[in-house]
């Protein structure tokens, strides 16, 4: 069946490190995206792409990048890991901009700046 | 901006007792609604979605949602509650564009034997 997946799915890292959390999707989805769930505040959109070499901002982007080098893939990067983005990180796709179409969430990433 | 609040961060109800759980939107057109359940240490799953013709929606599990324009709402029902019906819900606006999903923050169901 196609999926989703991320990796790692739990993770502890030091502040200041780089760190790179992997999402896979097999559905062949132009549109990516990551957010952060945080106590209070539901999902938030970190960055979102709509295909391969677009990528974009989302409501809280800073401290994170993202590559699309094609359509399966959509690394989330955290230059310098900073406690505040103690978190657990959801990946999403859907098919295309359709605004009616569902966006499939991965499993999460949780993720822990010490 | 679009937004989307969820009044209710917990409730409680009893298992086989009605469930209403609220959503109110913020957007200046013709919304895409969706609902979402998330059960612990799992990702998100759709349960219905709202994007044009009747405003009553059904979506899995038993549940259903019910889209009222003027009152900028579209609350999640379910008539029986389950045990394993325990777990969080989301409620969330898509912009015409299809670029920003927006998130309320969330309500966490608890059900009693």
């Amino acid at each position: 069946d196609a999926e989703i997946t991320q990796s790692p799915r739990h993770k502890i890292t030091e502040t200041g490190r780089q760190v790179t959390l992997a999402c896979h999707q097999t559905w062949n989805h132009n549109n990516m995206f990551w957010y952060r769930q945080d106590l209070g505040h539901g999902l938030r959109l970190i960055h979102y792409s709509y295909g391969v070499q677009d990528t974009n901002k989302g409501e809280v982007s800073d401290g994170y990048s993202v590559s699309r080098s094609n359509t399966e893939d959509l690394p989330l990067t955290l230059e310098s890991a900073a406690s505040s983005q103690t978190s657990v990180y959801f990946c999403a796709s859907r098919r295309d901009m359709n605004s009616g179409n569902t966006i499939y969430f991965g499993e999460g990433s949780w993720l822990t700046v010490v | 901006a679009q937004s989307v609040t969820q009044p209710d961060i917990h409730i409680t109800v009893s298992e086989g007792a009605s469930l209403e759980l609220r959503c109110n939107y913020s957007y200046g057109a013709t919304p895409y609604l969706f609902w979402y359940v998330q059960s612990p240490g799992q990702g998100l799953q759709l349960l219905l979605k709202y994007f044009s013709g009747d405003t009553l929606v059904q979506g899995i599990k038993g549940f259903e949602a019910e889209f009222k324009r003027s009152q900028s709402s579209f609350n999640l029902r379910k008539p029986s509650v389950h045990w394993s019906d325990a777990a969080e819900y989301f409620c969330a606006v898509n912009n015409n564009a299809g670029n920003m999903l927006t998130f309320g923050g969330g309500t966490r169901l608890m059900v009693k034997p």
